[in-house]
């Protein structure tokens, strides 16, 4: 069936890092990958997405590229702030599906000033 | 826009009460709502999909008659954890798709259960 794994956590940087949380899924056909983010205390929010291999989804300095031939969707961002702190969900929808998200396990970012 | 509201956004009941959580879409049709649980430091597990006017399809492992869903308007589905022992203990989140946002869903900001 259709998973997603996450590298372990919690990742701690320092404001300005560069940061990369490595995501990989295992689907049939071409599933819609997205990236969601929970701030503490709040509920999930789309950071970005991508529905096609080779697309790029970005936002607020966030990317991932959807990488077929690796199944990856790694999150980066070039200078990361204390704002940032979250957890950060992989997820997939696969193809053929009637919407059902399957989320990776979820990965905690902590910057520090 | 697409703010979904869930109340209460904590309750702690007794063991062998009912409890009942309400997901609200506050600015669209949700023709779809999804209930998630979420275990402490680890992922979203999707509970159950409910469709406005129709019975919730459950996922398998999840008891329908233990957490009752009722999806009677577009706008609200209901969640019930009957007869709640301790191991329901969780974070319950919904989240909602409306007609036209394609895969695309609007997360509540959740409700912690607490059963004593």
């Amino acid at each position: 069936g259709n998973s997603v794994t996450q590298m372990e956590g919690p990742v701690t940087l320092s404001e300005e890092a560069f940061l990369t949380i490595n995501c990989t899924y295992t689907a049939t056909g071409y599933p819609s990958l997205f990236w969601y983010v929970q701030y503490p205390g709040e509920g999930l929010q789309l950071l970005l997405k991508a529905t096609k291999a080779d697309d790029k989804g970005s936002n607020k300095g966030f990317e991932a590229t959807y990488r077929k031939e690796t199944t990856s969707f790694h999150l980066e961002k070039g200078s990361v702030q204390v704002s940032d702190s979250a957890v950060y969900f992989c997820a997939l929808i696969g193809s053929g599906n009637t919407g059902k998200l399957i989320f990776g396990q979820g990965t905690t970012l902590q910057v520090k000033p | 826009g697409a703010v979904v509201s869930q109340h209460p956004s904590r309750v702690i009941c007794k063991s062998g009460t009912s409890v009942k959580i309400e997901c609200r879409s506050l600015d669209f049709q949700a023709t779809t709502m999804f209930w998630y649980r979420q275990f402490p430091k680890k992922s979203l597990m999707l509970m159950a999909t409910s469709n406005e006017g129709s019975k919730a399809t459950y996922e398998q492992g999840v008891e329908k008659d233990k957490f009752l869903i009722n999806h009677a308007s577009l706008t609200l589905s209901t969640l019930t954890v009957t007869s709640a022992h301790p191991e329901d203990s969780s974070f319950y989140i919904c989240s909602a798709r409306g007609q036209g946002h394609s895969y695309e869903q609007y997360f509540g900001p959740g409700t912690r259960l607490t059963v004593t």
